[in-house]
């Protein structure tokens, strides 16, 4: 089945660092990918959804600044969040969708980020 | 007004009983689909099952069936002979829209989370 993979799993670190996460899609092609996020014992809110090869579109209330998404292939998109504070801190959580495939988005194993 | 309601923040069952975990929708769309995705406790989101608004079947995967009520707006998930490794929360999403259109986002409920008691 359609494997999607997400990295780090776990990331620690100062407040004021920037900190990248990969979402990839092992053995399929996804032209749009999905950015979560979900604080302890919440729902998943979208926070963007990223296309390849053009500008993420990002859900009202989504600091763009803040939260860089890049989708440079059909297969890796990545999200940045920029000068991390606490309030950052949460599970991100990517989802993938299968070019010309109506079948429900394949989500990773999302990343827990502990900004201290 | 929530897009995705589930009404039933805990649920508890005994190991090998039938569970129903519910969730009604809101949209003024024709076209839509209903998904429900397992959380367990590492993290990670598992798809259970799919029912699209023109389906006239209620879908199943095993033990999983969707108990679809299209007039009432609900899509109730019936998890049968329940087993320990079932419990996790349990979300229902929305997709608005038709499967081939450009619009692929879905919307979640608040999940509900299910204990299995041995």
């Amino acid at each position: 089945g359609a494997v999607v993979s997400q990295h780090p799993s776990w990331v620690i670190c100062k407040s004021g660092t920037s900190v990248k996460i990969e979402c990839r899609s092992l053995d399929f092609q996804a032209t749009t990918m999905f950015w979560y996020r979900q604080f302890p014992k919440q729902s998943l809110m979208l926070m963007a959804t990223s296309n390849e090869g053009s500008k993420a579109t990002y859900e009202q209330g989504v600091e763009k600044d803040k939260f860089l998404i890049n989708h440079a292939s059909l297969t890796l998109s990545t999200l940045t969040v920029t000068s991390a504070h606490p309030e950052d801190s949460s599970f991100y959580i990517c989802s993938a969708r299968e070019t010309g495939n109506v079948q429900p988005q394949h989500f990773g194993d999302g990343t827990r980020l502990s900004i201290l | 007004a929530q897009k995705i309601t589930q009404t039933q923040p805990g649920m508890f069952v005994q190991e090998k009983e039938a569970v129903t975990l519910d969730c009604t929708y809101d949209t003024s769309d024709q076209s839509y689909g209903l998904f429900w995705y397992k959380q367990p406790s590492s993290g990670e989101m598992i798809f259970l099952i799919y029912q699209g608004s023109y389906d006239e079947q209620n879908a199943t995967e095993g033990r999983y069936s969707l108990n679809f009520q299209k007039a009432r707006k609900s899509a109730n998930l019936v998890i049968s002979a329940s087993q320990l490794g079932d419990s996790a929360m349990y979300f229902c999403a929305m997709r608005e829209g038709p499967s081939g259109g450009s619009n692929y986002k879905l919307t979640f409920g608040k999940g509900t989370l299910l204990t299995v008691n041995p």
